[in-house]
């Protein structure tokens, strides 16, 4: 029972330097998400995409791209990491917009740090 | 005004004790309900949920929704130290697929 699986679990990049988080589920899920946790501010959506073949901004998109590439698999990118994207990133996915509760899963993060 | 407002804590209560954790939020529309608990270093895992108004139980926790006073709780009996955790209370509108989170409680259970 995976769920949702990140990697990598931790990486230290340097000012300037790209990197690409991967995030894969295996629930049949439709929709899927991106979001940074920093202390006091919460869980913050970066981009999701509520079906494949479409992605959209979150609260705070800058700085980020993310790639839909199948129904399991969706990546974020960083092109340019600067200290203030030091944050936990977690990824979660759920059945989509339909009727029912529909919960995200997430999962256990990657923690990046930018020096 | 956030959406959503949930009291950072830290709580801290005796092994036993009743614990009652809190969101309020100003968005009516809202017709799902989520709580979440965080372990340290762990993603949120889904703990339970509500639709609309009322309350559910599972085992010793309960969820209850107040739609009129735009409150929900989380009460947990016979709380345990494994009880430690950051609590996080979601919520949805429907025909969206995003959640609006509170910031989290953070309870912390003594032996």
């Amino acid at each position: 029972n995976a769920g949702v699986t990140q990697t990598p679990k931790f990486q230290v990049l340097k000012t300037g330097q790209s990197m690409t988080l991967q995030c894969a589920q295996d629930m049949n899920h439709n929709s899927m998400y991106w979001y940074r946790q920093d202390p006091g501010m919460g869980l913050r959506l970066i981009y999701y995409s509520a079906s494949e073949g479409t992605t959209d901004k979150g609260e705070v998109p800058n700085g980020y791209n993310v790639s839909r590439l199948n129904k399991r698999e969706f990546s974020l990118r960083l092109e340019s990491a600067a200290p203030s994207q030091t944050s936990v990133y977690f990824c979660a996915s759920s059945d989509g917009t339909g009727t029912g509760v529909q919960p995200q899963h997430f999962g256990d993060g990657t923690r990046l740090s930018i020096l | 005004q956030k959406e959503v407002e949930q009291d950072p804590g830290p709580l801290s209560v005796p092994e036993g004790a009743i614990v009652s954790l809190n969101c309020t939020y100003s968005n009516s529309a809202f017709q799902y309900f989520m709580w979440y608990r965080q372990y340290s270093r762990k993603g949120p895992e889904l703990l339970m949920y509500t639709y609309s108004s009322g309350n559910k139980e599972d085992g010793r926790f309960t969820a209850q929704v107040d739609k009129s006073s735009k409150y929900i709780s989380l009460f947990i009996r016979d709380s345990q130290p494994s009880d430690s955790a950051t609590y996080l209370c979601a919520m949805r509108i429907s025909g969206y697929s995003t959640l609006t989170f509170g910031k989290g409680t953070m309870l912390l259970v003594s032996p």
